[in-house]
């Protein structure tokens, strides 16, 4: 069973705060992990990609890698309520012969002024 | 950047009849195209994988004489939601992968805007 796991949430931060998301994922060969963001009623966006051990920044994201530990995190830095929205982890799974997009559950977001 | 066009954006129809919903990379070519559903409050959930030139494969629990996919080209894919009954209402969103980007192993996927499908 492929799984991502998140925490539903919500996560409520004040503005200005570090926001910080978090993901495991249930299969060790996996090398390839997303963030995207959902706003209620749109798709999904993405916000970043990680393949490496270690962080990854682009701009006020940074996404974070353990494959030992099977966790992967995204930090928002200078949160602002726009960033309010339920931030999915996805991980891509091999299984029946394609490469699938799995996605946690999403942990919804809440920046407060 | 790779765009994704979904069509219809919202649909309501009565139980019993068939709806289609088109899928579309507007700039790249997609051999395979992938649709989600999302259930209020709920994650995507894969349904199924459709592959150009071939049959679709399904995910388990997800009926494929009921979600019928075509993929008859390049750039365009089907599903045809069958005797639409209220518990098929949900948010229907497909997806492609712009190899240019990558590899299918590590290329991320980019949605549509998705499809609200309401069965009255």
């Amino acid at each position: 069973q492929k799984e991502v796991e998140q925490n539903s949430g919500p996560l409520s931060v004040p503005e200005g705060a570090i926001a910080s998301l978090n993901c495991t994922y249930s299969d060790r060969v996996s090398q390839s992990f997303f963030w995207y963001r959902q706003y209620s009623g749109k798709s999904p966006e993405l916000i970043m990609s990680i393949y490496s051990n270690g962080d990854k920044e682009d701009g006020r994201f940074t996404a974070q890698l353990n494959k030992a530990s099977q966790y992967v995190s995204l930090l928002i830095r200078d949160s602002q309520p726009s960033d309010s929205a339920t931030y999915l982890c996805a991980v891509i799974f091999f299984s029946g012969g394609y490469n699938k997009l799995i996605f946690g559950a999403g942990t919804r977001l809440a920046v407060h002024p | 950047g790779a765009v994704v066009s979904q069509h219809p954006s919202r649909v309501i129809c009565k139980s019993g009849t068939s709806v289609k919903i088109e899928c579309r990379s507007l700039d790249f070519q997609a051999t395979t195209m992938f649709w989600y559903r999302q259930f209020p409050k709920q994650s995507l959930m894969l349904m199924a994988t459709s592959n150009e030139g071939s049959k679709a494969t399904y995910e388990q629990g997800v009926e494929k004489d009921k979600f019928l996919i075509n993929h008859a080209s390049l750039t365009l894919s089907t599903l045809t939601v069958t005797s639409a009954h209220p518990e098929d209402s949900s948010f229907y969103i497909c997806s492609a992968r712009d190899l240019r980007q990558g590899s299918a192993y590590n290329s991320p996927l980019h949605f549509g805007n998705g499809t609200r499908l309401t069965v009255t």
